[in-house]
């Protein structure tokens, strides 16, 4: 696509349950990585994949969170029992060589209730 | 996290104004990104920076990379209303085993039109 998207835009879930957050990166792009954005800073590395192998996950929290990648295009980040510390809004980025910038979605904003 | 120090965290300016905002980092990067981010939005990409010493220029924006690669600076010229938001600077290592993004805390414009 054009650019890089996210679905859904926003969830609200009851703390405990499981959420999914999809990101759809730009077409071709090798790279994929996610952050998490907390009100007044700067995005956080989760984790991030060349094609469908995850290179880094150093940045997940604990082992409640996980992503996957299979086909080395669209990438879910899965948060299992989730709790209210959870919530904040999770981005998504896309880059490939030569330059390697990246190019963020808009994010999912999620609320744990 | 790990994040950069950038500063100033806000600044208010009359348009016509220049701007200047700067970020350190204690280790070294070897590229330098800098963002910006409106309200409701994903960060998105404004200048990039490859080699210590660079200087680059996207318009009324100019940012230069630092000699010691430890720090970046940001200039905007003349500064109009639609400048307003959330400028971050990111530091980034490609080719080494980490491929994310350090993100600074931002720094939040506001211009009196």
């Amino acid at each position: 696509g054009a650019g890089v998207s996210q679905s859904p835009r926003y969830k609200v879930t009851k703390r405990g349950q499981d959420v999914a957050l999809r990101c759809d990166p730009i077409s071709g792009h090798v790279s994929l990585y996610w952050y998490r954005q907390a009100l007044g800073q700067g995005p956080e590395f989760l984790t991030y994949f060349n094609y469908e192998a995850q290179q880094d996950k150093s940045g997940l929290p604990n082992d409640r969170f996980s992503a996957e990648r299979p086909e080395g295009s669209i990438s879910t980040l899965t948060i299992q029992r989730t709790e209210q510390r959870d919530s904040a809004m999770y981005r998504c980025a896309s880059s490939s060589p030569p330059n390697n910038e990246q190019f963020f979605g808009p994010g999912t904003r999620l609320t744990v209730l | 996290g790990q994040q950069l120090n950038q500063s100033p965290q806000s600044m208010f300016i009359q348009e016509g104004e220049d701007v200047s905002m700067n970020c350190t980092s204690s280790s070294i990067f070897n590229t330098w990104l800098w963002y910006k981010q409106d309200p409701g939005e994903g960060p998105v990409l404004l200048i990039a920076l490859y080699k210590a010493g660079e200087l680059t220029s996207n318009g009324r924006l100019t940012a230069q990379f630092g000699i010691t690669r430890k720090d970046s600076f940001l200039n905007i010229s003349a500064s109009i209303p639609s400048d307003v938001g959330i400028y971050f600077c990111a530091g980034f290592n490609y080719g080494g085993s980490q491929g994310n993004l350090i993100f600074g805390k931002g720094t939040k414009l506001s211009v009196k039109p």
